[in-house]
Protein backbone atom coordinates (compact mmCIF):
# COMPACT_ATOMS: atom_id res chain seq x y z
CA UNK A 1 0.00 0.00 0.00
CA UNK A 2 1.35 3.05 -0.65
CA UNK A 3 1.18 5.22 2.45
CA UNK A 4 3.04 7.48 5.19
CA UNK A 5 3.19 5.15 7.96
CA UNK A 6 4.50 5.95 11.46
CA UNK A 7 5.97 3.73 14.06
CA UNK A 8 5.15 3.07 16.78
CA UNK A 9 0.87 4.15 17.26
CA UNK A 10 1.30 4.15 21.16
CA UNK A 11 4.02 5.57 23.29
CA UNK A 12 3.61 5.39 27.02
CA UNK A 13 7.18 6.49 28.98
CA UNK A 14 7.96 8.31 32.08
CA UNK A 15 9.17 11.89 32.62
CA UNK A 16 12.72 12.56 32.02
CA UNK A 17 12.86 9.34 29.03
CA UNK A 18 14.16 9.97 25.57
CA UNK A 19 12.08 8.39 22.80
CA UNK A 20 11.96 8.32 18.89
CA UNK A 21 9.13 8.28 16.49
CA UNK A 22 9.57 6.64 13.02
CA UNK A 23 8.17 8.02 9.74
CA UNK A 24 8.44 6.47 6.22
CA UNK A 25 6.46 7.10 2.95
CA UNK A 26 6.51 5.51 -0.15
CA UNK A 27 4.62 7.58 -2.15
CA UNK A 28 7.51 9.34 -3.57
CA UNK A 29 7.20 12.71 -2.15
CA UNK A 30 10.13 15.24 -1.60
CA UNK A 31 9.00 17.00 1.32
CA UNK A 32 8.07 15.29 4.85
CA UNK A 33 7.10 17.26 8.08
CA UNK A 34 6.29 16.61 11.75
CA UNK A 35 2.97 18.08 12.94
CA UNK A 36 2.08 18.24 16.93
CA UNK A 37 -2.01 17.53 17.68
CA UNK A 38 -2.93 18.70 21.56
CA UNK A 39 -6.14 17.65 23.18
CA UNK A 40 -8.14 20.08 21.83
CA UNK A 41 -7.51 19.15 18.16
CA UNK A 42 -4.82 21.82 17.18
CA UNK A 43 -2.55 20.72 14.76
CA UNK A 44 0.43 22.23 14.78
CA UNK A 45 3.67 22.47 12.40
CA UNK A 46 7.05 21.83 14.10
CA UNK A 47 9.83 20.77 11.20
CA UNK A 48 9.66 19.88 7.72
CA UNK A 49 12.23 18.89 5.66
CA UNK A 50 12.64 18.78 1.76
CA UNK A 51 15.24 16.45 0.44
CA UNK A 52 16.63 16.02 3.48
CA UNK A 53 17.27 19.55 4.06
CA UNK A 54 15.57 21.38 7.13
CA UNK A 55 13.34 24.28 5.39
CA UNK A 56 10.82 24.69 8.56
CA UNK A 57 11.90 24.68 12.21
CA UNK A 58 8.77 26.46 14.36
CA UNK A 59 9.26 27.62 17.93
CA UNK A 60 9.92 24.31 19.59
CA UNK A 61 12.14 22.91 22.73
CA UNK A 62 15.34 21.94 21.64
CA UNK A 63 14.85 18.81 23.06
CA UNK A 64 13.11 17.61 20.43
CA UNK A 65 15.55 17.21 17.07
CA UNK A 66 14.34 15.57 13.81
CA UNK A 67 16.66 13.66 11.47
CA UNK A 68 16.23 12.53 7.84
CA UNK A 69 18.63 9.85 6.64
CA UNK A 70 17.07 10.39 2.66
CA UNK A 71 13.96 12.01 1.43
CA UNK A 72 11.20 9.08 2.47
CA UNK A 73 12.44 9.23 6.06
CA UNK A 74 12.08 11.51 8.90
CA UNK A 75 12.34 10.22 12.56
CA UNK A 76 11.75 12.55 15.55
CA UNK A 77 13.48 12.08 18.94
CA UNK A 78 12.88 13.60 21.95
CA UNK A 79 15.05 13.83 24.83
CA UNK A 80 13.59 14.76 28.60
CA UNK A 81 10.53 13.92 27.74
CA UNK A 82 7.52 16.22 29.99
CA UNK A 83 4.32 15.99 30.68
CA UNK A 84 3.18 18.83 28.31
CA UNK A 85 4.76 16.53 25.30
CA UNK A 86 2.11 14.29 25.79
CA UNK A 87 -0.05 14.73 22.42
CA UNK A 88 -0.48 12.71 18.81
CA UNK A 89 2.74 13.20 16.77
CA UNK A 90 1.46 12.74 13.02
CA UNK A 91 3.74 12.40 9.97
CA UNK A 92 2.93 13.76 6.52
CA UNK A 93 4.39 14.06 2.97
CA UNK A 94 3.89 16.86 -0.11
CA UNK A 95 4.91 16.45 -3.39
CA UNK A 96 4.60 20.62 -4.75
CA UNK A 97 3.66 20.36 -8.43
CA UNK A 98 3.24 23.95 -10.33
CA UNK A 99 0.17 25.00 -9.49
CA UNK A 100 -0.83 22.25 -6.73
CA UNK A 101 -0.63 23.78 -3.08
CA UNK A 102 1.25 21.26 -1.69
CA UNK A 103 -1.63 18.78 -0.83
CA UNK A 104 -0.54 17.02 2.29
CA UNK A 105 -0.92 13.35 2.99
CA UNK A 106 -0.84 12.33 6.98
CA UNK A 107 -0.03 9.09 8.71
CA UNK A 108 -2.17 7.69 11.51
CA UNK A 109 -0.31 9.62 14.22
CA UNK A 110 1.80 8.22 16.80
CA UNK A 111 -0.02 9.04 20.79
CA UNK A 112 2.33 9.77 23.65
CA UNK A 113 1.70 9.61 26.75
CA UNK A 114 3.87 11.02 29.27
CA UNK A 115 3.47 9.93 33.01
CA UNK B 1 -6.14 35.51 19.24
CA UNK B 2 -5.56 32.44 16.47
CA UNK B 3 -4.61 32.76 13.11
CA UNK B 4 -7.44 30.75 12.00
CA UNK B 5 -10.71 29.79 14.25
CA UNK B 6 -13.28 27.23 14.18
CA UNK B 7 -16.26 26.01 16.40
CA UNK B 8 -15.41 23.19 17.86
CA UNK B 9 -18.60 21.77 18.12
CA UNK B 10 -20.08 19.24 18.37
CA UNK B 11 -22.25 19.50 15.31
CA UNK B 12 -25.33 17.02 15.88
CA UNK B 13 -27.96 16.42 12.34
CA UNK B 14 -29.62 13.99 11.08
CA UNK B 15 -28.68 11.53 8.19
CA UNK B 16 -29.96 13.59 4.95
CA UNK B 17 -29.40 17.09 6.48
CA UNK B 18 -27.19 19.65 5.30
CA UNK B 19 -24.36 19.85 7.39
CA UNK B 20 -22.72 23.71 7.27
CA UNK B 21 -19.07 24.30 8.73
CA UNK B 22 -17.32 27.18 8.64
CA UNK B 23 -13.58 29.17 9.74
CA UNK B 24 -12.60 32.21 10.09
CA UNK B 25 -9.02 33.81 9.71
CA UNK B 26 -6.94 36.58 10.25
CA UNK B 27 -4.27 36.73 7.72
CA UNK B 28 -5.04 38.22 4.64
CA UNK B 29 -1.72 36.61 3.16
CA UNK B 30 -4.00 33.32 3.19
CA UNK B 31 -4.49 31.81 -0.72
CA UNK B 32 -5.31 28.42 -0.75
CA UNK B 33 -7.64 26.93 1.26
CA UNK B 34 -8.03 23.72 2.58
CA UNK B 35 -10.78 20.92 4.11
CA UNK B 36 -9.41 17.62 6.03
CA UNK B 37 -11.47 15.21 7.57
CA UNK B 38 -10.41 13.70 10.25
CA UNK B 39 -12.01 9.93 11.78
CA UNK B 40 -11.47 8.92 15.28
CA UNK B 41 -7.69 7.87 16.00
CA UNK B 42 -6.64 8.23 12.73
CA UNK B 43 -4.52 10.81 10.53
CA UNK B 44 -6.37 13.63 8.85
CA UNK B 45 -7.36 13.38 5.01
CA UNK B 46 -7.62 15.86 2.38
CA UNK B 47 -11.02 16.31 1.16
CA UNK B 48 -10.99 19.58 -0.19
CA UNK B 49 -9.15 22.81 -1.77
CA UNK B 50 -9.99 25.79 -3.23
CA UNK B 51 -7.35 28.62 -4.50
CA UNK B 52 -8.22 32.43 -3.41
CA UNK B 53 -12.15 33.08 -3.43
CA UNK B 54 -15.06 31.20 -5.02
CA UNK B 55 -16.73 27.88 -4.67
CA UNK B 56 -15.89 24.60 -5.61
CA UNK B 57 -18.19 21.26 -5.23
CA UNK B 58 -16.71 17.78 -5.42
CA UNK B 59 -20.26 15.24 -4.98
CA UNK B 60 -21.82 16.01 -2.00
CA UNK B 61 -19.47 18.24 -0.54
CA UNK B 62 -19.35 22.29 -1.60
CA UNK B 63 -16.49 24.50 -0.39
CA UNK B 64 -16.73 28.45 -0.26
CA UNK B 65 -14.52 30.85 0.19
CA UNK B 66 -14.83 34.56 0.51
CA UNK B 67 -11.44 36.52 0.94
CA UNK B 68 -13.02 40.20 1.49
CA UNK B 69 -14.58 38.37 4.72
CA UNK B 70 -12.13 35.98 5.75
CA UNK B 71 -14.19 33.29 5.84
CA UNK B 72 -14.93 29.94 4.53
CA UNK B 73 -17.56 27.19 4.34
CA UNK B 74 -18.00 23.75 4.20
CA UNK B 75 -20.88 22.43 2.87
CA UNK B 76 -21.91 18.42 2.86
CA UNK B 77 -25.70 17.53 1.37
CA UNK B 78 -27.31 14.65 2.33
CA UNK B 79 -25.39 13.85 4.91
CA UNK B 80 -24.90 10.26 5.75
CA UNK B 81 -23.97 8.27 9.31
CA UNK B 82 -20.68 7.51 7.96
CA UNK B 83 -19.70 11.60 7.84
CA UNK B 84 -19.24 11.60 11.29
CA UNK B 85 -15.70 12.74 11.99
CA UNK B 86 -13.88 16.04 12.76
CA UNK B 87 -13.63 18.60 10.13
CA UNK B 88 -10.13 20.96 10.00
CA UNK B 89 -9.80 23.94 7.87
CA UNK B 90 -6.32 24.76 6.47
CA UNK B 91 -4.97 28.01 4.93
CA UNK B 92 -1.18 28.46 3.29
CA UNK B 93 0.29 31.94 1.56
CA UNK B 94 0.69 31.91 -2.31
CA UNK B 95 4.23 30.40 -1.76
CA UNK B 96 6.02 27.95 1.12
CA UNK B 97 5.10 24.70 2.55
CA UNK B 98 3.32 25.80 6.17
CA UNK B 99 -0.15 25.00 6.75
CA UNK B 100 -2.48 26.97 9.68
CA UNK B 101 -5.20 24.42 10.73
CA UNK B 102 -8.22 25.50 12.39
CA UNK B 103 -8.68 23.16 15.22
CA UNK B 104 -11.38 21.37 13.88
CA UNK B 105 -15.47 20.77 14.28
CA UNK B 106 -16.46 17.62 15.96
CA UNK B 107 -19.22 16.34 13.51
CA UNK B 108 -22.18 13.85 14.47
CA UNK B 109 -24.99 12.60 12.04
CA UNK B 110 -27.45 10.19 13.49
CA UNK B 111 -29.26 7.63 11.77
Amino acid sequence: DTAVSQTPKYLVTQMGNDKSIKCEQNLGHDTMYWYKQDSKKFLKIMFSYNNKELIINETVPNRFSPKSPDKAHLNLHINSLELGDSAVYFCASSQAYRGDPNVLTFGAGSRLTVL
Amino acid sequence: QKEVEQDPGPLSVPEGAIVSLNCTYSNSAFQYFMWYRQYSRKGPELLMYTYSSGNKEDGRFTAQVDKSSKYISLFIRDSQPSDSATYLCAMRRSAGNKLTFGGGTRVLVKP
